[in-house]
């Protein structure tokens, strides 16, 4: 069946600029997360959804960065005002709820560039 | 809080030659444990997990790790290298959210597995 997939690829803005990133999860998978892979932090997790449980927004490293899930399967993950450090892959991944320590699912990312 | 350590940003080996990986973790409670391995401009590719049942992971590609909480490892082992295993390695671990069942992981800063003829 199909994986996760996420839209753009790539992404170049400008310094300033809002950015919309999208994943579409694997079908029926509860759970939505949201990484982001950079040089200089390695990889970091931003997000998490469950379900219609309120998101765990634990690791978004300022309030520019937003996420939401609608119908309980497509994420969004915005930033608004873009700085040059949010360059980086954001990655999503997608889990099932079935057993403890499930495994993730990873889309392909989106390569964000900010100039 | 959980973190992992991996030793060895980078590791060559020849091709047919044994594949050595390391990871140390830090946990609290009993870990989740995992391998993931990324190949270049793709996402990541779970290879094992270890979720506390037999110590000894086998997983795809010819991997396999073993948990051992006396060391606090999870070194990740395949007998014979081959050029497509070629690709980043990353370790890491995951706890229980409060709320829900959701697993956050992780990650270790990752290994570079560059494999020679």
């Amino acid at each position: 069946g199909a994986g996760v997939s996420q839209s753009p690829s790539n992404k170049v803005t400008e310094k300033g600029k809002d950015v919309e990133l999208r994943c579409d999860p694997i079908s029926g998978h509860t759970a939505l997360y949201w990484y982001r892979q950079s040089l200089g932090q390695g990889l970091e997790f931003l997000i998490y959804f469950q379900g219609n449980s309120a998101p765990d927004k634990s690791g978004l490293p300022s309030d520019r960065f937003s996420a939401e899930r609608t119908g309980g399967s497509v994420s969004t993950l915005t930033i608004q005002r873009t700085q040059q450090e949010d360059s980086a892959v954001y990655l999503c991944a997608s889990s099932g709820t079935r057993d403890r320590g499930h495994e993730q699912y990873f889309g392909p990312g989106t390569r964000l560039t900010v100039t | 809080a959980q973190s992992v350590t991996q030793l060895g940003s980078h590791v060559s080996v020849s091709e047919g030659a044994l594949v050595l990986l390391r990871c140390n973790y830090s946990s609290s409670v009993p870990p989740y444990l995992f391998w993931y391995v990324q190949y270049p401009n793709q996402g990541l590719q779970l290879l094992l997990k270890y979720t506390s049942a037999a110590t000894l992971v086998k997983g795809i590609n010819g991997f396999e790790a073993e948990f051992k909480k006396s060391e606090t490892s999870f070194h990740l082992t395949k007998p014979s290298a081959h050029m497509s295993d070629a690709a980043e390695y990353f370790c890491a671990v995951s706890r229980q959210f409060r709320t829900g069942g959701g697993n956050k992981l992780t990650f270790g800063t990752g290994t570079q597995l560059k494999v020679e003829l």
